[in-house]
């Protein structure tokens, strides 16, 4: 497994702001994912971030929006610009070890609220 | 139609029963199928993983596959109440390929 960490845990932002969401891994790892959690439905993926190569976005979701970084194979970021109520949610991201299994492990989660 | 359904419950049971959670999916492409458990304000957590159809047990659970009807089970054997919490499924067709999660269902184990 792997131990996945995020900051910030929560916030509380204004409408029209952006917010910056870290996730480091305490192993180097190829494939990373950031998904969106909001109450009583699915996680959905926001996008795949592979590090070396550019973001793969999900249908619905794009690059000036939810602009990420992976600088190395521990870290990376997600940014919710612009921000609206609608944004409100979990935002988790995700690592596949890779190998032969098809295994995800999650981080802790940010919970954001926009007001 | 949805990829992944999943009953969202809730689920209530007493203390000792035998629990069943269950998945039904479309895409007949899956080989992959995983039962992630998720307590309040925290991420969800890799309880089960198995591929292809079959069962799999480890300890109190057994995860169920059986590909032929596309439905998925997990069973909690003498549930206890630290098992409340928000059980997904989830499945993909190939490694490194995208997840698909059910919404989840919230159980709670009653002492």
């Amino acid at each position: 497994s792997a131990v996945i960490s995020q900051k910030p845990s929560r916030d509380i932002c204004q409408r029209g702001t952006s917010l910056t969401i870290q996730c480091q891994v305490d192993s180097q790892v190829t494939m990373m994912f950031w998904y969106r959690q909001q109450p009583g439905q699915s996680l959905t993926l926001i996008a795949t971030a592979n590090q070396g190569s550019e973001a793969t976005y999900e249908s619905g979701f794009v690059i000036d929006k939810f602009p990420i970084s992976r600088p190395n194979l521990t870290f990376s970021t997600l940014t919710v610009s612009n921000m609206s109520p609608e944004d409100s949610s979990i935002y988790l991201c995700s690592v596949d070890l890779g190998g032969r299994s098809n295994e995800q492990f999650f981080g802790p989660g940010t919970r954001l609220t926009v007001l | 139609q949805k990829e992944v359904e999943q009953d969202p419950g809730p689920l209530s049971v007493p203390e000792g029963a035998i629990v069943s959670l269950n998945c039904t999916y479309s895409n007949s492409a899956f080989q992959y199928f995983m039962w992630y458990r998720q307590y309040s304000r925290k991420g969800p957590e890799l309880l089960m993983y198995t591929y292809s159809s079959g069962n799999k047990e480890d300890g109190r659970f057994t995860a169920q596959v059986d590909k032929s009807s596309k439905y998925i089970s997990l069973f909690i054997r003498d549930s206890q109440p630290s098992d409340s919490a928000t059980y997904l499924c989830a499945m993909s067709a190939i490694t490194g390929n995208q997840f698909y999660f059910g919404t989840g269902t919230s159980l709670t184990v009653i002492p």
